[in-house]
Order: structure tokens, then C-alpha cells, then sequence
């Protein structure tokens, strides 16, 4: 079974930082491109980030709220995602969900696994 | 960046009866479009992807149509189950995989 599980989530300060991890089961998690969501109370889905697979280059792309503030990374002998996060705003408290590119293709990047979320809070 | 526009932004309609949930891309995004339901307290679930083929374990009822700039998800004899939010998600483009904001399906 597919799983993705994240952890790490939880209340920080403005300014603050904060590390999300993305535990991976079921796949082959060194071959997949890897992505987070987040979603704001209430609110819809944004893209924050995608991760290729070292096999796919490697590089990591984020979204512009982001850039330069968050950074993705992997661990492929532990099946793990990580998302670094600093500098923290209000406006990025979301729940963040973990997102595998299983069943689709680097052509084809469909986002068919996603892990339950964990909830970020940035407040003081 | 394309920008993705979903309609109506609420949707109320009987079990039973069918509903239809569109979705507009601001430029053409080919069939690279994928839909995805979230129900409350839960993560997003695929659907639909390349604009009509069904993902895996989705029932036929949900199907979806479109290419360019112009999607459809179509759910037919709506299931109680079936009333959630739905979002549409281009991957032509990328970076950034853009979403749309979202259709509320509820019950009439």
C-alpha cells in the first residue's frame, strides 16, 4: 500500500522556522518527483514545491510565495521528503500535504498520492 | 502562469440527479488536467487525469471531458458520498501546477 506520512508540523513564531518530513512507504520512493500542497484554513490548494528524482535531475522548483524562504530535500535511503522552512509568515499557515508523482510520469505529473497533512501555524 | 477558473463556485443538486462542474484555463493546457475531490478533514484524491481517464478505484459515474482550455467533470446520479470540493489542476504547464479554487458540490 502507498502511504505518505507527514510530521513536524505545529505553532511557531513569525520569523520562525520549521522542518516538515515525509515519510514514504509502498513505492519506489528514489524514482518519484515529489511535491507539497498546502492549503490555508478554509481555503483552496497551492503548490509550494516539487522535488525531481536524482535519476530526473534532481533540481527542485517552488512556488513564488516561497521562493527563497523554503526549501525541499530528500532522503532517498530513508524514503524521507523534507521541507525547510524559514523566515515564516502568517500568511503561511495551511495545512501542508505531502504529494507523490506514483503511477504518472515526469511527462505526465498527475498528483495521485497524498499523505493525510500536518498543520502549520505561524503566530505569535 | 496559467490561472485556472472553476464554476459555479457552490453547486446544489439532489441525489440522484447529475451534476456537471466546469473548468476554465487561461490558456490552453492541452489534456494535461487533472481533477480531485476533497471531502471535510481529508487530503485531496485523485480522480480524473489527462481530462477523462478515471483514476484508479474511481466509479464510472465520474467522468471527465474537455481539452484546450475548457474541462468538465461530470458526476451522474449523484451518491450521498459524493458531495465534497473539487478542484482541477493543470500539468501542462509547470512550474507552478496551478489549481483552480475549487467547486463545493452540496446536497439540495
Amino acid at each position: 500500500e502507498v502511504q505518505l506520512v507527514e510530521s513536524g508540523g505545529g505553532l511557531v513564531q513569525p520569523g520562525g522556522s520549521l522542518r516538515l518530513s515525509c515519510a514514504a512507504s509502498g513505492f519506489t520512493f528514489s524514482n518519484a518527483w515529489m511535491n507539497w500542497v498546502r492549503q490555508a484554513p478554509g481555503k483552496g490548494l497551492e503548490w509550494v514545491g516539487r522535488l525531481k528524482s536524482k535519476a530526473g535531475g534532481g533540481t527542485a522548483d517552488y512556488a513564488a510565495p516561497v521562493k527563497g524562504r523554503f526549501t525541499i530535500s530528500r532522503d532517498d535511503s530513508q524514503t524521507t521528503l523534507y521541507l525547510q522552512m524559514n523566515s515564516l509568515k502568517a500568511e503561511d499557515t495551511a495545512v501542508y500535504y505531502c504529494v507523490a508523482i506514483v503511477s504518472g510520469t515526469p511527462a505526465d505529473p498527475y498528483f495521485d498520492c497524498w499523505g493525510q497533512g500536518t498543520l502549520v501555524t505561524v503566530s505569535s | 502562469e496559467i490561472v485556472m477558473t472553476q464554476s459555479p463556485a457552490t453547486l446544489s443538486v439532489s441525489p440522484g440527479e447529475r451534476a456537471t462542474l466546469s473548468c476554465r484555463a487561461s490558456q490552453s493546457v492541452s489534456n494535461n488536467l487533472a481533477w480531485y475531490q476533497q471531502k471535510p478533514g481529508q487530503a485531496p484524491r485523485l480522480l480524473i487525469y489527462g481530462s477523462s481517464t478515471r483514476a484508479t478505484g474511481i466509479p464510472a459515474r465520474f467522468s471527465g471531458s474537455g481539452s484546450g482550455t475548457d474541462f468538465t467533470l461530470t458526476i451522474s446520479s449523484l451518491q450521498s458520498e459524493d458531495f465534497a470540493v473539487y478542484y482541477c489542476q493543470q500539468y501542462n504547464n509547470w512550474p507552478p501546477y496551478s489549481f483552480g479554487q475549487g467547486t463545493k458540490l452540496e446536497i439540495k
